[in-house]
């Protein structure tokens, strides 16, 4: 049975503060996802990573930075937290080949940021 | 870059009806089309997928067409039941047979299903 553990389920930070989210997954998946869901907008996604090391910008990187230094864990960061990204973080993972294409999602992040 | 639109936002319908959720994309490349559906307060799970190689694909009360020519595919619950209640998103991507693939998704439909 496939996990997607996320460190925190809420989270509440002052503006100006460095926030990290974590994600792992159990399952040897090589892409890990970041996503944000807010109402209204669905899920837009912030970062990827196909292998470790390795990253890529998504659809709204900007204000976020991620890091992959392990294959089962995927972490986001706000170097400087802002009040515009309170949402919900969704972590998501899958394998990189293959016809099974589904993504796994984690159970989600809700950050507030006073 | 890939859009993806989605319709209606909200959809009440009675215990068995029928429901249609629809959805357009831009990119003509995209060739994966999942739907995942999110209980309140739960992650995004997925219901059911389809690629472009095919029209129709079933899993008993659940089906998804696609429209290859106009972009557009749809997500169809028959006999609803008030457990089909969630939010529903549509998501389409070009990421070929790699598993790879960036997803897009729609902005989601709130369905309501009353006893």
């Amino acid at each position: 049975d496939v996990k997607v553990t996320q460190s925190s389920r809420y989270l509440v930070k002052r503006t100006g503060e460095k926030v990290f989210l974590e994600c792992v997954q159990d399952m040897d998946h090589e892409n890990m996802f970041w996503y944000r869901q807010d109402p209204g907008l669905g899920l837009r996604l912030i970062y990827f990573s196909y292998d470790v090391k390795m990253k890529e910008k998504g659809d709204i990187p900007e204000g976020y930075s991620v890091s992959r230094e392990k294959k089962e864990r995927f972490s986001l960061i706000l170097e400087s937290a802002s009040t515009n990204q309170t949402s919900m973080y969704l972590c998501a993972s899958n394998r990189a080949s293959g016809r099974d294409n589904e993504q796994f999602f984690g159970p989600g992040t809700r950050l507030t940021v006073l | 870059g890939e859009n993806v639109e989605q319709h209606p936002s909200t959809l009440s319908v009675q215990e068995g009806d029928s429901a249609v959720i629809k959805c357009t994309y831009s990119d003509s490349a995209s060739n994966y089309f999942p739907w995942y559906k999110q209980e309140l307060g739960k992650r995004p799970q997925l219901i059911i997928d389809i690629r472009s190689n095919v029209g129709e694909k079933k899993d008993q009360r659940i089906a998804v067409t696609l429209n290859k020519t106009a972009k557009h595919f749809s997500l169809h619950i028959t006999e609803t039941q008030p457990e089909d209640s969630a939010v529903y998103f549509c998501a389409a991507s070009r990421g070929g047979n790699t598993g790879f693939q960036k997803l897009v998704f729609g902005t989601g439909t709130r369905l309501l299903v009353s006893p």
